[in-house]
């Protein structure tokens, strides 16, 4: 199992909270990513960052923010919650590209399912 | 547009019975292909990786096989497990992106009863 954690793994807040959701990895990865899950559906990359203090945008179009401030740290926020932010949300991450293909497995974390009312 | 499409949606077999999953991705340029076995309410872990030149990777009692060609891969899953109920996810990387950009299907719910 990959050392890569997600907390909480499950969240219930009302409409308009913000929210932080964490994501921290010990294997001392450069490039760290965020997903959006819903049931049945590929996963979207919302945020990725190639190391400290790079965060670009992916595919999916999100309302929510991220920081990289450390290498093994990677939240992301929510400023003003809504139903439609309803969904599971993976971390990942990879070492640093140019090595064997092997570095470019992504290692998840167990996600954290979030529910907004 | 680069694609990955898995069928089927769903399966249901017998414990002890052998399935296989299907892929077919429009991905190019083409790096790797990955199966990741994704077990309800947690993150998706690797199975195998094949690159442009091998054909089959086993790993236990599943075996991949890509063929770069027709752009297909199989995941086959022989005597099968309780354990083995989970979706399995086809994510193919685009070797021209320096991110090395995943494209992911949206996985086969496969359920094996007793």
């Amino acid at each position: 199992e990959a050392d890569i954690y997600q907390t909480p793994r499950y969240l219930v807040i009302g409409t308009g909270k913000k929210i932080t959701l964490e994501c921290s990895q010990t294997m001392g990865h450069d490039k760290m990513y965020w997903y959006q899950q819903d049931p049945g559906m590929e996963l979207h990359l919302i945020h990725y960052s190639y190391g400290v203090n790079s965060t670009e945008k992916g595919d999916l179009s999100s309302e929510s923010t991220v920081s990289r401030i450390r290498t093994e740290h990677f939240p992301l926020t929510l400023e003003s919650a809504r139903p439609s932010h309803t969904s599971q949300y993976l971390c990942a991450s990879s070492a640093r590209a140019g090595g064997p293909e092997s570095y470019n497995e992504q290692f998840f974390g167990p996600g954290t399912r979030l529910t907004v009312l | 547009k680069n694609q990955v499409e898995q069928s089927p949606q769903s399966l249901i077999i017998l414990e002890g019975k052998n399935c296989t999953l299907q892929c077919n991705y429009t991905v190019s340029p083409f790096s790797n292909l990955r199966w990741y076995k994704q077990d309800t309410g947690r993150g998706p872990v690797s199975l195998t990786i094949m690159t442009f030149s091998e054909n089959t990777k086993s790993n236990g009692r599943y075996t991949a096989t890509l063929d770069a060609d027709t752009k297909q891969s199989s995941l086959h899953i022989t005597a099968s497990q309780l354990s083995d109920s989970a979706s399995y996810i086809c994510v193919v990387t685009d070797r021209g992106s320096t991110l090395g950009r995943l494209y992911f299907g949206r996985g086969t719910q496969l359920t094996v009863w007793p």
